[in-house]
């Protein structure tokens, strides 16, 4: 079974929409919860921690459930420029496990 | 600040060639890290350091050697390349907050790879 597992996608949605993708995680002594977006190949980059109690910046939301082992994130009035690869990533002391990621496409 | 350098961007190898792909960053970070990322697999951890002189294997360390000499350089070495090396790797670096696990991961821009 894989550290990490993620709905691979593709979720195209028109701008204006809501999506929510869950990630799950093996480890229940992981300590601490990411999602990083990835364009085209490019480096991924921190979009937002993932706090116990649930966290938002901005138009997206991070919740994690550590009784089921599951990180969810969800995007809200979508743009364009949310078109994007979401990586879902965990911290088990000092080695980062990354999902393969979910695909999300904004069409106008 | 130039953050997280890789070089080179592109390359392409022989199988049993050997290489080094290099890796700087110029934030002071005590962790480093190489990963690769095929379609489909996300992102493997090779090798890590958490600081000059230490480092250790992750998930996907057969082929790579790395060494770490200093706090600012941590190259990846491949021994004598093999088309299954065939990848984009990446490398990261990020602060190790006291008493607790890293926090952001900063990525450098990607190295491609293609062996023959």
């Amino acid at each position: 079974r894989k550290e990490v597992e993620q709905d691979p996608g593709p979720f195209n949605v028109p701008e204006g929409a809501t999506v929510a993708f869950n990630c799950t995680y093996s480890n229940s002594a992981s300590q601490s919860f990411f999602w990083y977006r990835q364009d085209c190949r490019k480096e991924p980059k921190l979009l937002m921690s993932v706090y116990s109690s649930g966290n938002e910046d901005g138009r997206f939301t991070a919740q994690l459930n550590r009784a089921s082992q599951y990180i969810s994130l969800l995007i809200r009035d979508s743009k364009l420029s949310d078109s994007a690869t979401y990586l879902c990533v965990v911290n088990n002391d000092y080695k980062l496990s990354f999902g393969a990621g979910t695909t999300v496409t904004v069409r106008a | 600040n130039a953050g997280v350098t890789q070089t080179p961007k592109f390359q392409v190898l022989k199988t049993g060639q050997s290489m080094t792909l290099q890796c700087a960053q110029d934030m002071n970070h005590e962790y480093m890290s190489w990963y690769r990322q095929d379609p489909g697999m996300g992102l493997r951890l090779i090798h890590y350091s958490v600081g000059a002189g230490i480092t250790d294997q992750g998930e996907v360390p057969n082929g790579y050697n790395v060494s770490r000499s200093t706090t600012e350089d941590f190259p990846l070495r491949l021994l004598s390349a093999a088309p299954s090396q065939t990848s984009v790797y990446f490398c990261a670096s990020s602060r190790r907050l006291a008493g607790g696990p890293y926090n952001e991961q900063f990525f450098g821009p990607g190295t491609r790879l293609t062996v023959l």
